[in-house]
């Protein structure tokens, strides 16, 4: 059974750096996409970006010149860094694997229970 | 971005009700839908991939249809259970964007 674990601080001050860590389990992080989401209180969820086993990224245009995605295949885990945060960068952030078939991709299968990321001074 | 716009925004029923919910996406994504189920507290949890295939242990009472840019989640019988706030997601162009979400209360 996979299993996900976001790690990080829960409380970031205005215009630093916000970092977590998602650490994957039961199976192996080679050759899937993985992915972060958050969730602002009582809001939708946004796609934060995407990452490939390789190191390929991809990111949201709307936070794409603050995200930096990177992946350490040697430790199974894969990690965020959202840069200068304002308290709109406040919720809860997942990290999910982008499961695959012999069709292709097709969806958010495992996810880590969320860890909640407060913006305050 | 592809837009995608649930409705209602929220709905109650009661147990054993027929529930639908709409997602409608803006411009059109093929089958590149899914379906999520979240319970207050908990991640997301995928129930249906690719408009209408059921993710391994969902109940059958779930199901999904449609095509292009009006989709459906059906749920035929509802149960105690079932109360969550419901996603639709596309996955056919990045970003990939998310519904407004459906509260489901009985």
């Amino acid at each position: 059974q996979v299993q996900l674990q976001e790690s990080g601080p829960g409380l970031v001050k205005p215009s630093e750096t916000l970092s977590l860590t998602c650490t994957v389990s039961g199976g192996s992080i080679n050759n899937f996409y993985w992915i972060w989401v958050r969730q602002p209180a009582g809001k939708s969820l946004e796609w934060i970006g995407r990452i490939y086993s390789t190191g390929s990224t991809n990111y949201n245009p709307s936070l794409k010149s603050r995200v930096t995605m990177s992946v350490d295949t040697s430790k199974n885990q894969f990690s965020l860094k959202l840069s200068s945060v304002t308290a709109a960068d406040a919720a809860v952030y997942y990290c999910a694997r982008f499961n695959h078939d012999s069709s292709g991709y097709y969806g958010f299968d495992y996810w880590g229970q969320g860890t909640l990321v407060t913006v305050a001074s | 971005d592809i837009q995608m716009t649930q409705s209602p925004s929220s709905l109650s029923a009661s147990v054993g009700d027929r529930v639908t919910i709409t997602c409608q996406a803006s411009p059109g994504i093929n089958k590149y839908l899914n379906w999520y189920q979240q319970k207050p507290g908990k991640a997301p949890k995928l129930l249906i991939y690719d408009v209408s295939n059921l993710q391994t242990g969902v109940p059958s009472r779930f199901s999904g249809s449609g095509f292009g840019t009006d989709f459906t989640l059906t749920i035929s019988s509802l149960q105690p259970e079932d109360i969550a706030t419901y996603y639709c997601q596309q996955y056919d162009n990045l970003p990939y964007t998310f519904g407004q979400g459906t509260k489901l209360q009985i």
